[in-house]
């Protein structure tokens, strides 16, 4: 049950694109379509962005996608906002019923 | 309105123990998937227990496995997490989450609950 790896921080200036990777094994994001990603705002829950490696929960807005290849997913922002600063979580399962998460990542809006 | 309402964080010395409730409303608790998941100060989200639907079956991260239980009462809508054997380790916020109709993505949050384990 080793956590899945993501950069520590990543950043970009408004209008941007940035792409957040998650990479883990082939025995949990390899494995399985059931990376979720996940945006924490200091202080506050979690708040699921993507599910399934790639679908948006109704109400998440359009800018956030998602995708994977092999053994790693990645999170793309796009039109970057001032209040996508945040840290953001990948999760995925990882068999027998248990879940891993990444160490987050820390998005800074320049 | 989907609420999930944790309560019973505190401190507690090593050694020692705890139980965390988590009230659910606004959805059909009995229907759902619930899990645990903890957040150290200042560090990563970590995925700590699963229940399913009627608590026939249950899962622990390796971390807290022979240490943790997790249970429901699906009559008061509630979750619980019986934490033993407290470590200093143990330290931290627990988020209550429903395992959701999102490919089990755990889509609604409590608020969390600081456990801080210190003699």
């Amino acid at each position: 049950q080793s956590a899945l790896t993501q950069p520590a921080s990543v950043s970009g200036s408004p209008g941007q694109s940035i792409t957040i990777s998650c990479t883990g094994t082939s025995s949990d994001v390899g494995s399985y379509n059931l990376v979720s990603w996940y945006q924490q705002h200091p202080g506050k829950a979690p708040k699921l962005l993507i599910y399934e490696v790639s679908q948006r929960p109704s109400g998440v807005s359009n800018r956030f996608s998602g995708s994977k290849s092999g053994n790693t997913a990645s999170l793309t922002i796009s039109g970057l906002q001032a209040e996508d600063e945040a840290d953001y979580y990948c999760c995925s399962y990882a068999g027998s019923s248990t879940w891993v998460f990444g160490g987050g990542t820390k998005l800074t809006v320049l | 309105e989907v609420q999930l309402v944790e309560s019973g964080g505190g401190l507690v010395q090593p050694g020692g123990s705890l139980r965390l409730s988590c009230a659910a409303s606004g959805f059909t608790f009995s229907s759902s998937w619930m899990h645990w998941v903890r957040q150290a100060p200042g560090k990563g989200l970590v995925w700590v227990s699963r229940i399913k639907t009627d608590g026939s079956s249950t899962s622990y991260a390796d971390s807290v496995k022979g240490r943790f239980t997790i249970s429901r009462d699906n009559a008061k809508n509630t979750l619980y997490l019986q934490m033993n054997s407290l470590r200093a380790e143990d330290t931290a916020v627990y988020y209550c989450a429903r395992g959701g109709n999102y490919g089990g993505a755990f889509d609604y949050w409590g608020q969390g609950t600081l456990v801080t384990v210190s003699s």
